[in-house]
């Protein structure tokens, strides 16, 4: 079974603060990348893609290392609505290179506070 | 409004008694998925459908059934359920599979067996 590791956290840091993300997956084959925001009792979201040369939208980058299978998050200036658990989730490559199911990671949760 | 619908959103059952807990998309999405999520654990694929009449087990199928008839619907059936089924359920879909990332989940589906 493929998986998808994260630091469960919980992060606490303060508004302002700058906190970075991390995940590793074990399928070398997979081709495509997301985190996703999961706020509490709610459903995940699509926060952003992660493309291979990096990607940036507004206070969040997004990191993609193949050759160590790392994925990262970075958000600045965290602001208190930051609040919520980050999943990383990575697209399951079938054997003979079919696209298959994307893989969530367990989540790493983020508490911003005052 | 473009969106993912669960029904029913709360239920407490007895282990044994039969339930359906529906799904509905409105966006013509090709691919449907269920996902169970419980502390510790993440989120986990139940059953996934690429298409209609197309339905496959993800990570943990026991004790549940699926059917696809028609596009837009994709019903979770627990047969006999037991306490170990107590969780949060989430319906998803996409337009074509895990490769296009952005899953579109519903508000999910808080199941409690007794």
């Amino acid at each position: 079974r493929k998986e998808v590791e994260q630091d469960p956290g919980p992060f606490n840091v303060p508004e302002g603060a700058t906190v970075a993300f991390n995940c590793t997956y074990s399928n070398s084959a997979s081709q495509s990348f997301f985190w996703y925001r999961q706020d509490c009792r709610k459903e995940p979201k699509l926060l952003m893609s992660v493309y291979s040369s990096g990607n940036e939208d507004g206070r969040f980058t997004a990191q993609l290392n193949r050759a160590s299978q790392y994925i990262s998050l970075l958000i600045r200036d965290s602001k208190l609505s930051d609040s919520a658990t980050y999943l990383c989730v990575v697209n399951e490559m079938n054997y003979g290179g079919s696209q298959g199911n994307l893989i969530f990671g367990k989540g790493t949760k983020l508490s911003v506070k005052p | 409004e473009a969106q993912v619908t669960q029904n029913p959103r709360y239920l407490i059952t007895v282990t044994g008694k039969k339930l359906t807990v529906t799904c509905s998309q409105n966006m013509n999405h090709e691919y449907m998925s269920w996902y169970r999520q419980d502390p510790g654990l993440g989120l986990r694929q139940i059953y996934y459908s690429m298409n209609v009449e197309v339905t496959d087990k993800g990570d943990v199928p026991e004790g549940y059934k699926v059917s696809r008839k028609e596009k837009r619907n994709f019903p979770l059936i627990l047969e006999s359920p037991s306490p170990n089924q107590t969780s949060l359920y989430f319906c998803a879909s996409s337009v074509y599979g895990g490769n296009t990332g952005e899953l579109f989940f519903g508000e999910g589906s808080r199941l409690t067996v007794l």
